[in-house]
């Protein structure tokens, strides 16, 4: 089955770790997408990546670090420096930035 | 300034009836999306509208896109209840190398 997983589903930090949200897709998607959802609002991009070892900031990356080692892979580090993380976060994917986007199940992450 | 505006952002109406959501955006675009998201969950793409005029239909949902206008409609023919949920349209601004922006969403419930 081709598609884009997230893990965990669910996660909690204490203030001051950083945490990494895992992002992997088998579509052979060169482009890959963080997003931020909070309650009752849109979403907010953090990074993209348009191909490996090549990513870009969104409008809300300050705070949030990611990597591109691997076509299947886009993991999101959020850094203790983000001071309000509590959020859904989504991955998705697309075969170019021209194309349709794919969303992942999403990452529930809570602070304690 | 890059802008997508829906509205309404919450709509409550019966079972078998119609309405219409509406996406209004800033600047010249011909690439616009609409996803659907159930509570709790991630994204489903819906709808991909690529040119001025192009309209597309799936069980009682259609959209259109009028670029000239700047406007996408989604619109919902004798709703049921398994329609709730909150749908979102996305743009695709070359100003934004393509990168979404999204609307707030439309909070849709259905009922019986």
């Amino acid at each position: 089955d081709g598609g884009i997983t997230q893990s965990p589903k669910y996660l909690f930090r204490k203030e001051g770790q950083n945490v990494t949200l895992s992002c992997e897709q088998n579509l052979n998607h060169d482009a890959m997408y963080w997003y931020r959802q909070d309650p009752g609002q849109g979403l907010r991009l953090i990074y993209y990546s348009q191909i490996v070892n090549d990513f870009q900031k969104g409008d809300i990356a300050e705070g949030y670090s990611v990597s591109r080692e691997k076509k299947e892979s886009f993991p999101l580090t959020v850094t203790s420096a983000q001071k309000n993380p509590t959020a859904f976060y989504l991955c998705a994917s697309s075969s170019s930035v021209h194309n349709e986007q794919f969303f992942g199940p999403g990452t529930r992450l809570t602070v304690l | 300034e890059l802008k997508v505006e829906q509205n309404p952002l919450f709509l409550s109406m019966q079972e078998g009836k119609n309405y219409t959501i509406y996406c209004n955006y800033s600047t010249t675009s011909d690439r616009l999306y609409w996803y659907r998201q159930d509570p709790g969950k991630s994204l489903e793409s819906l709808f991909v509208l690529l040119s001025n005029g192009a309209v597309k239909q799936e069980g009682r949902l259609m959209a259109s896109l009028d670029t000239k206008a700047r406007l996408s409609t989604l619109h919902i023919t004798a709703a049921v209840h398994d329609l709730s949920a909150t749908y979102f349209c996305a743009v695709a601004f070359p100003d934004s190398n393509y990168q979404l922006i999204w609307g707030a969403g439309t909070k849709l419930i259905i009922k019986p």
